[in-house]
């Protein structure tokens, strides 16, 4: 695998359910990121994490939980989410957190929240 | 802070002709400025990126783009515009915060 990769790449779930989207990335890079990304509208950021400290968070709801157990890996739990929380949802890391650096990003998980 | 705009949420053009996407950004400190192109089910890979030095950058694919500090602009050009080139673009800026992105332009390209 190389780049950013992330499971599942489509997921249906209802109201009531407990998932989690997977990110991995075999860059070496030392920040993650997660965006939200729905129709019309600019890209989210939503967390931010740097040598898997936790750094932003952007007022998200509780319902979405990130975990970042090593500077590979990135995950986003979701528990008792709502129809507009459908989206499609991007992972990305860079070098570094500071500006200057681009962002690599997953192909993303479609989600879909009934 | 910053902040993106995208003039135009769609741009259609004819095969060959030239493509031309406009971002004006808004900055309290100097600009680092991106572009990104977003093809159907695939997430944003980077086309290029301005930080210092040159003002006329190029990226992949055959585009460029112009950093005018006094327009505050950005914008986004290829000569001569390729079937393969209709997706989603996105200009962002950063500065002193993380990336800060545009609404996005869709481009269509006519045969």
């Amino acid at each position: 695998e190389t780049g950013v990769t992330q499971t599942p790449r489509h997921l249906v779930m209802g109201m009531t359910n407990k998932k989690s989207l997977k990110c991995e990335q075999h860059l070496g890079h030392n920040a993650m990121y997660w965006y939200k990304q729905s129709a019309k509208k600019p890209l989210e950021l939503m967390f931010v994490y740097s040598l898997e400290e936790r750094v932003e968070n952007n007022s998200v709801p509780s319902r979405f939980s990130p975990e970042c157990p090593n500077s590979s890996h990135l995950f986003l739990h979701l528990h008792t989410l709502q129809p507009e929380d459908s989206a499609l949802y991007l992972c990305a890391s860079s070098q570094d957190r500071k500006e200057g650096y681009e962002q690599y990003f997953g192909p993303g998980t479609r989600l879909t929240v009934t | 802070a910053q902040s993106v705009t995208q003039l135009g949420s769609h741009v259609s053009v004819s095969e060959g002709a030239l493509v031309l996407l406009r971002c004006n950004y808004s900055s309290s400190v100097p600009p680092y400025l991106f572009w990104y192109v977003q093809y159907p089910n695939q997430g944003l890979q980077l086309l290029l990126k301005y930080t210092t030095g040159a003002t006329l950058v190029k990226g992949i694919n055959g585009f460029e783009a112009e950093f005018k500090k006094s327009e505050t602009s950005f914008h986004l050009t290829k000569p001569s515009a390729h079937m393969s080139d209709a997706a989603e673009y996105f200009c962002a800026v950063t500065g002193n915060t993380p990336l800060v992105f545009g609404k996005g332009t869709r481009l269509s390209v006519i045969a």
